[in-house]
């Protein structure tokens, strides 16, 4: 079966530090990846994703950036995080051949 | 531009009471819709879809949802809720044959036991 792996599950930052966040994939091959932003009554705000190898697609423009070095595994990154950064970052995952996404557990991101 | 909408952002009822969620979206093609759940602590998760077909779905836990073309709206259903229901819920809209889900801002669900 299928699993996706998020983390650090929390991570409190300083602004003006660098921010790496990871995210990958078990189970499945060539599966379309996404990362999201949740912010209280603001819903899911999708940020980036990448339907293959190196293939980065942003949604809006912000503070981080994307990479997908390997076919299941999906970073987050920043070079200086802003207090603005902080919030709820979810991962998804999309089998090639389904609609539905499956989410990971979520990092908690707190910038200080 | 294509979005999806949840107007109702919190939602308080009793216990049997019966659950009606809006959603509405904006676009005249073709649709795959969903509702996702988030329970407190929990991922998010899956509770049903519309694809084709019936457009009245039934998902997981009682919930089901019904596709009205012609209204552009996917509401959520549920005749009696429990206490366990208290979660957030997600409207999700895929949009033609787009790689991404586009959320709307969630409902978040209160039952008072």
């Amino acid at each position: 079966s299928q699993t996706i792996h998020q983390w650090p599950a929390t991570l409190v930052q300083p602004v003006g530090s660098p921010l790496s966040l990871e995210c990958t994939v078990e189970g499945t091959s060539n599966p379309n990846l996404y990362w999201y932003r949740q912010a209280a009554g603001r819903g899911l705000q999708l940020l980036f994703y990448s339907v293959g190898i190196g293939q980065i697609s942003s949604e809006v423009p912000q503070n981080l950036s994307a990479s997908r070095p390997q076919d299941r595994q999906f970073i987050l990154s920043s070079k200086k995080l802003l207090l603005s950064d902080s919030g709820f970052y979810l991962c998804a995952w999309r089998d090639r051949g389904r609609s539905e996404q499956y989410f990971g557990p979520g990092t908690r991101l707190t910038v200080t | 531009a294509q979005s999806v909408s949840q107007h109702n952002h919190h939602v308080i009822l009793s216990e049997a009471a019966s659950l009606e969620l809006g959603c509405n979206y904006s676009y005249g093609g073709t649709v795959n819709l969903f509702w996702y759940v988030q329970y407190p602590g929990q991922h998010l998760q899956l509770l049903l879809k519309y694809f084709s077909g019936d457009p009245l779905v039934k998902g997981i836990k009682g919930f089901e949802a019904e596709f009205i073309k012609s209204k552009f709206s996917f509401n959520l259903r549920k005749p009696s809720v429990q206490w366990s229901d208290t979660a957030e819920y997600f409207c999700a809209v895929i949009f033609g044959s787009a790689s991404k889900i586009i959320f709307g801002s969630g409902t978040r669900l209160s039952i008072r036991p």
